[in-house]
């Protein structure tokens, strides 16, 4: 299985910050990585896939770089509703597609 | 607008078999794979496996000699069935579309499973 690890677990920012998260693969995944959103008692939510594709609806200070092993998500303009936690997926190869364990965003 | 709603039992005793269901409204059945995702502390986001509606499916190896999903065209419906289940498979289980371009959305509320000796 492809193995996913995101840094920093805990992320802590202020409103109006910009943050990045990192998600590295344990091989290249080309650009087959989605982003996800999960706020407490909520089903994670998509904001990116293939890499830097933003999903429909979600706001443009949300984007995603990288390629290969190593990919970035970025959040431009902290705003209060962003305060959630933060999963990675590869789809490169499967079965299975694996998750990131998880960034914590929380409030500084 | 895809919505999907799961239900199943939520509390198991070990060796019980474990069962979900979730059912697919306002988007064609036929078009994607359909996926059921489990959450735990400890594991973290886990892929269990997807149908396609042909009945053609795929599993995660490490689940894949307990698990069964199995499609109902005619309801709209797939459905999990986890057996022999232990203290480890406790977890929020999701039912979602995809992967379609590989990611999964929507998804269903969840459900909190259980298991107890």
């Amino acid at each position: 299985d492809i193995q996913m690890t995101q840094s920093p677990s805990i992320l802590s920012a202020s409103v109006g910050d910009r943050v990045t998260i990192t998600c590295r693969a344990s091989q290249s995944i080309g650009s087959w990585l989605a982003w996800y959103q999960q706020k407490p008692g909520k089903a994670p939510r998509v904001l990116i896939y293939k890499a830097s594709n933003l999903e429909s609806g979600v706001p443009s200070r949300f984007s995603g770089s990288g390629s290969g092993t190593e990919f970035t998500l970025t959040i431009s303009g902290l705003q209060p509703d962003d305060f959630a936690t933060y999963f990675c997926q590869q789809y490169n190869t499967f079965p299975p597609y694996t998750f990131g364990q998880g960034t914590i965003l929380d409030i500084k | 607008q895809v919505q999907l709603q799961q239900w199943g039992a939520g509390q198991l005793k070990t060796s019980e078999t474990l069962s979900l269901t979730c059912v697919v409204s306002g988007e064609s059945f036929t078009r994607f794979y359909w996926s059921w995702i489990r959450q735990s502390p400890g594991k973290g986001l886990e892929w269990i496996g997807e149908i396609e509606y042909t009945g053609s499916t795929n599993y995660n190896p490490s689940l894949k000699n307990r698990v069964t999903i199995s499609v109902d065209t005619s309801k709209n419906e797939f459905s999990l069935k986890l057996t022999s289940v232990t203290a480890a498979d406790s977890a929020m289980y999701y039912c979602t579309r995809g992967p379609v371009t590989g990611r999964f959305d929507p998804w269903g509320q969840g459900t909190l499973v259980t298991v107890s000796s």
